[in-house]
């Protein structure tokens, strides 16, 4: 699997929009950008995942540079709630995730 | 959508022990796994499950530790004899075949060993 590489840790204020960056420049073709985050005392929760287009759900929006090389995780409107860890994880898209590896991730702290 | 269910949420045990931790997965998926999380080696993942069967337990840090899915609803990991080491929270996660790398996760049993 490709190596990522995030920042340890971002700030954020109520409302703006949180751009959570991710380099993976070792990336293969074949490997999607997937993003979970895990909020204090709860389980990893999956977010976003995409290949080389840019992605959007209810939750954020995933934007993947065309060489691939890095990613940018949106939080459009971060509220106190998206106080998270973020993980950015690069990995083929197999039929299921079988040894799904976290690294370090990104501490989100959104402020009042 | 229940989720994925975990028991206990928190346990307590004298070094020695044994550890039982359950897991109830999300209804029609067909991959479970354990995760262990500890402030010095974060997210591992421990052994996982394909209908039933398990598939990689290389995560499996020593003989102590063990695993069994009896049927599709229903996990258990265990901790024979526990150690203070082992105090972690351990995370159970399922999916289904079709959604890549898309798994849910439990809440976590948080397991102290004293």
């Amino acid at each position: 699997d490709a190596k990522t590489t995030q920042p340890p840790s971002m700030d954020c204020a109520e409302g703006r929009a949180a751009n959570l960056p991710c380099n993976h420049s070792t990336i293969s073709g074949n490997e999607y950008v997937y993003w979970y985050r895990q909020i204090h005392s709860q389980g990893p929760q999956y977010i976003i995942h995409g290949l080389k287009n840019n992605e959007t759900n209810e939750m954020a929006s995933l934007i993947i540079t065309e060489d691939r090389k890095s990613s940018t995780l949106i939080l459009p409107h971060a509220t106190l709630r998206d106080t998270a860890v973020y993980y950015c994880i690069v990995r083929v898209r197999e039929t299921s995730g079988s040894r799904l590896t976290f690294g370090e991730g990104t501490q989100l702290t959104v402020n009042p | 959508d229940a989720g994925v269910i975990q028991s206990p949420r928190h346990e307590v045990t004298e070094m020695g022990q044994e550890v039982t931790l359950r897991c109830k997965p999300i209804s029609g998926h067909d991959y479970l796994f354990w995760y262990r999380q500890t402030m010095m080696r974060g997210l591992e993942l421990l052994i996982y499950f394909n209908n039933n069967v398990p598939i990689d337990d290389s995560g499996m840090p020593e003989d102590r530790f063990s695993a069994k899915m009896p049927n599709a609803s229903f996990s258990t990991l265990k901790i024979q004899p526990s150690e203070p080491r082992d105090s972690a929270v351990y995370f159970c996660a399922s999916s289904f075949w079709s959604s890549g790398n898309t798994i849910y996760f439990g809440e976590g049993s948080w397991l102290t060993v004293v």
